[in-house]
């Protein structure tokens, strides 16, 4: 079945620094593939998609580029702020929507 | 603006006993999932529906729990009878149909003791 893997955490920067989370995915298909974060104690709310191959999401100064050659779609933003502290989940949807296990980010001041 | 709404936020019960989980997803959204989140670990799908009927529950531990959405609308995830690791985050989410984006609410923290 489809399945998703990211990075473990957690990601312990210092704000303004510079951030990655990897992700890869495996499909049967061609799938959708998504950021979401989740704050503690919150739902999850979707950071950014791409539907297609080479298409770029961004959104808050994060970036994901789909990457078909590689499986890939790897979270990137520039400088990283205390606010972005939280929980990030990559997903893949193709007959179901599907999550890595989620990587925990820590930004200090 | 449109969300999807669950209840009860939190619950406690004792093991063996039986708890059911609400959900309201946005209107006119096909689709609606149901997701257990263990605490630290992400969200597994537990059942999927289209409409009224059932994609997939593949992953549904059927002994236990049941899911229903008998007008394609709101849906009802039960639990009978709880066990200590039914412990989790029972989230619900929706999309307009199976490929576009699934919007989630804010959850139901289950504890059973």
């Amino acid at each position: 079945g489809d399945s998703v893997t990211q990075m473990e955490g957690p990601v312990t920067l210092s704000e303004e620094a510079f951030l990655t989370i990897n992700c890869t995915y495996t499909a049967t298909g061609y799938p959708s593939l998504f950021w979401y974060v989740q704050y503690p104690g919150e739902g999850l709310q979707l950071l950014l998609k791409a539907t297609k191959a080479d298409d770029k999401g961004s959104n808050k100064g994060f970036e994901a580029t789909y990457r078909k050659e590689t499986t890939s779609f790897h979270l990137e933003k520039g400088s990283v702020q205390v606010s972005d502290s939280a929980v990030y989940f990559c997903a893949s949807q193709y007959s179901t929507l599907t999550f890595g296990k989620g990587t925990m980010l820590l930004v200090s001041p | 603006e449109a969300e999807v709404a669950q209840s009860p936020r939190y619950k406690i019960t004792e093991k063996s006993q039986a708890v059911a989980f609400w959900c309201d997803p946005i209107s006119g959204h096909a689709t609606l999932y149901w997701y257990r989140q263990i605490l630290g670990q992400g969200p597994e799908l537990l059942v999927q529906f289209q409409d009224e009927s059932v994609v997939d529950d593949s992953q549904l531990p059927k002994d236990r729990f049941s899911a229903e959405r008998l007008k394609g609308v709101d849906s009802t995830l039960k639990i009978q009878p709880a066990e200590l690791g039914d412990s989790a985050m029972y989230l619900c989410a929706s999309s307009l149909e199976v490929e576009a984006e699934a919007f989630f609410g804010q959850g139901t923290r289950l504890t059973v003791v």
